[in-house]
């Protein structure tokens, strides 16, 4: 019963510093996420991918990229790290449209 | 304005309440409605999908008002374990395959 599965749980960076957040699924779903959570912000949406071979922006894409590396995985890259980008990060999974997100447990990111 | 949203709170209350938390959403064509719980430090783990005509599930209660634009929920009888900060989460509509999240409510039931 594994769901979403997240690495590292937490994680301290240097400001400029390069890290990869991985995210596996094993329920079969076609859509992955990934959320940042901030203090009175909410959840807001990173990127995202609909289906295999897709990616798209979210409400908060600048300074990520992502690799949707099969059905099960979706990666987050964080190339320069900076302070504002310390946060919670989820990754998520859907069946697709209309379907609720199954979030994994989350990285602490800090970034000094 | 934000897509989602909600009333932060705290909400504080007696065990044994009923509670209630609105939650609006501005874009008219978003299609999907959720209402997640998150305990503090962990991630948001889906309590209920919202459904035109209401739906329960025990204790708790969701209600789409689409006139007017907010989801609504329930909780009656509140219990010390029901805690937590609740979400809620819309689709943006147009086939988009994604959810925008309110930024919580919390509740803080007491003895």
């Amino acid at each position: 019963n594994a769901g979403v599965t997240q690495t590292p749980k937490f994680q301290v960076l240097k400001t400029g510093q390069s890290m990869t957040l991985q995210c596996a699924q094993d329920m079969n779903h076609n859509s992955m996420y990934w959320y940042r959570q901030d203090p009175g912000m909410g959840l807001r949406l990173i990127y995202y991918s609909a289906s295999e071979g897709t990616t798209d922006k979210g409400e908060v894409p600048n300074g990520y990229n992502v690799s949707r590396l099969n059905k099960r995985e979706f990666s987050l890259r964080l190339e320069s790290a900076a302070p504002s980008q310390t946060s919670v990060y989820f990754c998520a999974s859907s069946d697709g449209v209309g379907s609720p997100l199954h979030f994994g447990n989350g990285t602490r990111l800090t970034v000094t | 304005r934000k897509e989602v949203e909600q009333d932060p709170g705290p909400f504080n209350v007696p065990e044994g309440a009923t509670v209630a938390f609105n939650c609006t959403y501005s874009n008219s064509a978003s299609q999907s409605f959720f209402w997640y719980r998150q305990d503090c430090r962990k991630e948001p783990k889906l309590l209920m999908s919202v459904y035109s005509s209401g739906n329960e599930d025990g204790r708790f209660t969701a209600q789409l008002n689409r006139a007017s634009q907010y989801i609504s929920l329930l909780i009656r009888d509140s219990k010390l374990s029901d805690s937590a900060t609740y979400l809620c989460a819309a689709s943006p509509g147009g086939g988009y395959n994604k959810l925008i999240f309110g930024a919580g409510t919390r509740l803080a039931v007491h003895p």
